[in-house]
């Protein structure tokens, strides 16, 4: 089980905008801004949308952005889009020298 | 174009062990730390251990601490994962990834697509 929280899933339709938080402590997501999300769609790799709690990737669409506020980080997603549809992963570097997965959220695009 | 190319997986017996090994190119593996993350079945991703470019600062998952190691050879770009005492549990693909700097707080833009590990009897 991971210690930092996710909702297990999202849901939103084409064009609206979604949140996905990412809940832990302050030995994980509220030690340090080494945060990161992953994109994950099945049968591929994952791919790093946001790091460093909201700085995004060359290449990776604006519509997504990141922020952290205490123990919780959190990502958005406007103008959501059919291709969103993914498993979305929190992730962050703890004083222990470890990092440490949040339990990852599946994003329906309706 | 940085390529991680795991293997080593395979079907093992609760109790029994397994060397994974990942072969880096198209980077200075010299100056990155390197991860192994894990996925098992219908589950979330979860990081297993990581290592400094030396190799001479390794840390683990708790789950997995006391019975893997992680190792590389920075003459050979590669990253191994010894893994012992495996039980169900430990049934995943494992990921080798790429940190994208020396220490292994920086993020991890690379991921090789995984070697799958079946612990069963």
């Amino acid at each position: 089980q991971s210690a930092v929280t996710q909702p297990a899933s999202v849901s939103g339709s084409p064009g609206q905008s979604i949140t996905i938080s990412c809940a832990g402590s302050s030995f994980d997501i509220g030690a340090y801004d080494h945060v990161s999300w992953y994109q994950h769609h099945p049968g591929k790799v994952p791919k790093v949308i946001i790091f460093e709690v909201s700085k995004r990737p060359s290449g990776v669409s604006d519509r997504f952005s990141g922020s952290k506020s205490g123990n919780m980080a959190s990502l958005t997603i406007s103008g959501l889009q059919a291709e969103d549809e993914a498993d979305y992963y929190c992730d962050a570097y703890t004083p222990r020298g470890t990092r440490v997965f949040g339990g990852g959220t599946k994003l329906t695009v309706l | 174009d940085v390529e991680l190319l795991e293997s080593g997986g395979g079907l093992v017996q609760p109790g029994g062990s397994l060397r994974l090994s990942c072969v880096a190119s198209g980077f200075s593996f010299t100056m990155s730390a390197m991860s192994w993350v894990r996925q098992a079945p219908g589950k979330g991703l979860q990081w297993v251990s990581g290592i400094s470019p030396t190799g001479g600062t390794t840390s683990y998952a708790d789950s997995v601490k006391g019975r893997f190691t992680i190792s590389r050879d920075n003459s050979m770009n590669t990253v191994y994962l010894q893994m012992d005492s495996l039980t169900a549990e430990d049934t995943a693909r494992y990921f080798c990834v790429r940190v994208s700097g020396i220490l292994l707080l920086f993020p991890m833009f690379h991921w090789g697509q995984g070697t799958l590990i079946s612990v069963s009897s």
